[in-house]
């Protein structure tokens, strides 16, 4: 079965400074993988995805991911934080393979400090 | 701009009186999810359909039920609300169910149980 792990439940940086968010998979097939944030009282929002073709995913907002099947893992990195940026992030897994319903993380909320 | 609604942006039930959160979206998408966001944890897919097709997970309570009379609207049913089912809940839709069908997610209904 897919599931996903978000290492750490809150992440401080200060604004400009580098920002990584961890997420790391179990997928007994090839898996596909997501970035989703969610605003304060929004729904969620797609970051960027895997789908297998390049290991080093670019999204949106600045926002990179990184596929390493090694470390089964796909950390999410923004070198320069903004104050706009502080959200709460989920990382999350295609349930079946290809398919579109998600197994999400527990989600990492990001905060910004100036 | 096309986009998923829901309706209304917080509800108020009382334990055991049934009720009807609605989404709607204006995308022509053929694929509708609810998924169930307690404080601090991952959203969690109920069911979603695929046209007409009733997908449930396996662990969806049976309180829980769905109606989608039209390809535009799609309802969630909570027949005896207990407090553990106050959540947010949020409904998605996408094109199809490949990974190229992102998810497009309306902004949520919270619910409360009092």
């Amino acid at each position: 079965a897919q599931s996903v792990t978000q290492l750490g439940s809150h992440v401080s940086v200060s604004e400009g400074a580098l920002v990584l968010l961890r997420c790391n998979y179990s997928s007994s097939v090839p898996p596909y993988l997501f970035w989703y944030v969610q605003y304060p009282n929004q729904g969620l929002q797609l970051l960027l995805k895997y789908t297998s073709a390049a290991t080093l995913v670019k999204g949106i907002n600045g926002f990179e991911a990184e596929f390493k099947k090694s470390e089964t893992s796909f950390h999410l990195t923004k070198p320069s934080a903004h104050m706009s940026d502080a959200a709460e992030y989920f990382c999350a897994v295609s349930k079946g393979q290809a398919g579109t319903a998600l197994i999400f993380g527990k989600g990492t909320t990001l905060s910004v400090s100036s | 701009d096309a986009m998923v609604i829901q309706n209304p942006r917080y509800q108020v039930t009382q334990f055991g009186k049934p009720v009807t959160l609605s989404c709607s979206q204006t995308l022509n998408h053929n694929v509708m999810y609810w998924y169930q966001q307690k404080s601090s944890q991952a959203p969690k897919l109920l069911f979603h359909y695929y046209d007409k097709d009733f997908n449930n997970e396996a662990d969806t309570p049976d309180n829980f039920q769905s109606r989608r009379p039209n390809t535009s609207f799609c309802f969630l049913d909570i027949r005896s609300p207990g407090l553990g089912d106050a959540a947010m809940y949020l409904c998605a839709t996408s094109r199809g169910q490949g990974v190229n069908s992102p998810l497009h997610f309306g902004n949520g209904t919270r619910l409360t149980v009092t």
